[in-house]
């Protein structure tokens, strides 16, 4: 019931792409993303609605097909910022659960 | 498998009792543990922050005497919702925190609903 994400851990360096992918087995009405920083609480990104949509906010984007339970993160030109743990939620009719973790590194 | 568990996964009170919602850490010792609510289609709502051994520190509009967080343990921390309406009936999370940065999980969550 938990979705699955992936990779669990990638390293870049400031200015690459990254990818973070979140699957799940259950029909899903939304999915949210959050990073989170250690000490700190996650900080929430964004929220995708059924429908199929794609969000965007400066250089972080998603998508969510809800056809195929997946739900994508997109990073473009990494910062040393975006450093942390980025968590994927997914709600469906009856809960909320989130992944894993994808713990992201970004170095000069 | 998972690390944090929540308890009772699912809860149905009646209004004005009170209810306790256990997070514990399974296999790492949660230094620090928060706690959310969430409502359908909405983002999670950070209400509380817990370190072991300390008061927790309530986000603004969350009333400190409703809900009564304890952390007494470095595996567990509690949050009980005093005298529940129907207005409290929610998703609260919890997510607990280990000193190292690769200890951050999400518990499955608790479904609390006030008739």
């Amino acid at each position: 019931q938990q979705p699955v994400q992936s990779p669990q851990a990638v390293i870049l360096r400031e200015g690459e792409d990254a990818v973070i992918n979140c699957s799940s087995s259950k029909a899903l009405y939304s999915v949210h993303w959050y990073r989170q920083k250690h000490g700190e609480a996650p900080v929430f990104l964004m929220i995708l609605l059924k429908g199929g949509e794609q969000k965007g906010h400066e250089k972080i984007s998603a998508s969510f097909n809800e056809k195929k339970q997946q739900s994508s993160l997109y990073l473009t030109a990494s910062q040393l910022s975006y450093s942390g743990t980025y968590f994927c939620g997914t709600e469906d009719d009856n809960d909320m659960r989130f992944g894993a973790g994808t713990r992201l590194t970004v170095k000069p | 498998g998972a690390v944090v568990s929540q308890h009772p996964s699912r809860v149905i009170c009646k209004s004005g009792t009170s209810v306790k919602i256990e997070c514990r850490s399974l296999d790492f010792q949660a230094t620090t543990m928060f706690w959310y609510r969430q409502f359908p289609k909405q983002s999670l709502m950070l209400m509380a922050t817990s370190n072991e051994g300390s008061k927790a520190t309530y986000e603004q509009g969350v009333e400190k005497d409703k809900f009564l967080i304890n952390h007494a343990s470095l595996t567990l921390s509690t949050l009980t919702v005093t005298s529940a309406h129907p207005e409290d009936s929610s998703f609260y999370i919890c997510s607990a925190e280990g000193a190292s940065t690769y200890e951050q999980y999400f518990g499955p969550g608790t479904r609390l609903t006030v008739t």
